[in-house]
């Protein structure tokens, strides 16, 4: 157990939809990152937060957005949902500054399945 | 940009025999390296990284890696394996200064047959 833990663990909607991810870091981490696996993208980077604010940006779409709250819980809101979008979206966090060198706990994922 | 090659996408061992799994990286400044397995229906977890010193790195379950700058790789190495190393094994770097992101390379799956 990584001790990051992810909500709900299954998503099944349909084309068109917002859902909204949920992400709580290990205790203490400040650094949440969040990543899609899919089969034909493999693992991509979609964006950081660090202690509230956006670090990084990589290859997220417009249509999703994240933030993360005072308490460092996260949330990834994905809208106008697409087949493509379907995929697993992890979330990730790692501690101290900006997680130099840290290595990233990933949690378990939450499957997103669009019909 | 920083990316990393993983040239295999499987690899087939017997138990009790040496593991290879590949892994070369491209960098513009200094690599933070990391290895990370996958098993079915799971979250990534952590094996092992590099970040500075000695170029054997050992870590989880009997793992170790060699960082080899002039070679840019980062091989993950097991001496004997089990059945139970059976899984999907990612390669990870950061490029450091530069950007905070894992960008991984595209996954080894690794089966140890009985």
């Amino acid at each position: 157990d990584s001790g990051v833990t992810q909500t709900p663990k299954h998503l099944i909607t349909a084309t068109g939809q917002r859902v909204t991810l949920r992400c709580s870091p290990r205790s203490g981490d400040l650094s949440v990152y969040w990543y899609q696996q899919s089969l034909d993208q493999g693992l991509q980077f979609l964006i950081q937060y660090y202690n509230g604010e956006e670090r990084a940006k990589g290859n997220i779409l417009e249509r999703f957005s994240a933030q993360q709250f005072p308490d460092l819980h996260s949330e990834l809101n994905l809208s106008s949902l697409e087949l493509g979008d379907s995929a697993l979206y992890f979330c990730a966090s790692s501690g101290s500054m900006a997680g130099r060198g840290n290595e990233q706990f990933f949690g378990p994922g939450t499957r997103l399945t669009v019909l | 940009a920083q990316s990393v090659a993983q040239p295999e996408d499987q690899v087939n061992v017997a138990e009790g025999n040496p593991l290879t799994v590949k892994c070369t990286y491209s960098v513009s400044g200094n690599p933070y390296l990391f290895w990370y397995v996958q098993y079915p229906n799971r979250g990534l977890q952590f094996l092992l990284k590099y970040i500075t010193g000695d170029n054997l790195v050992k870590g989880s379950y009997g793992f170790e890696a060699e960082f080899n700058k002039s070679q840019t790789s980062f091989h993950l190495k097991k001496p004997s394996a089990l059945v139970s190393d059976s899984a999907l094994y990612f390669c990870a770097v950061r490029d450091v200064p530069n950007d905070y992101k894992l960008s991984f390379g595209a996954g080894t799956t690794v089966t140890v047959r009985a």
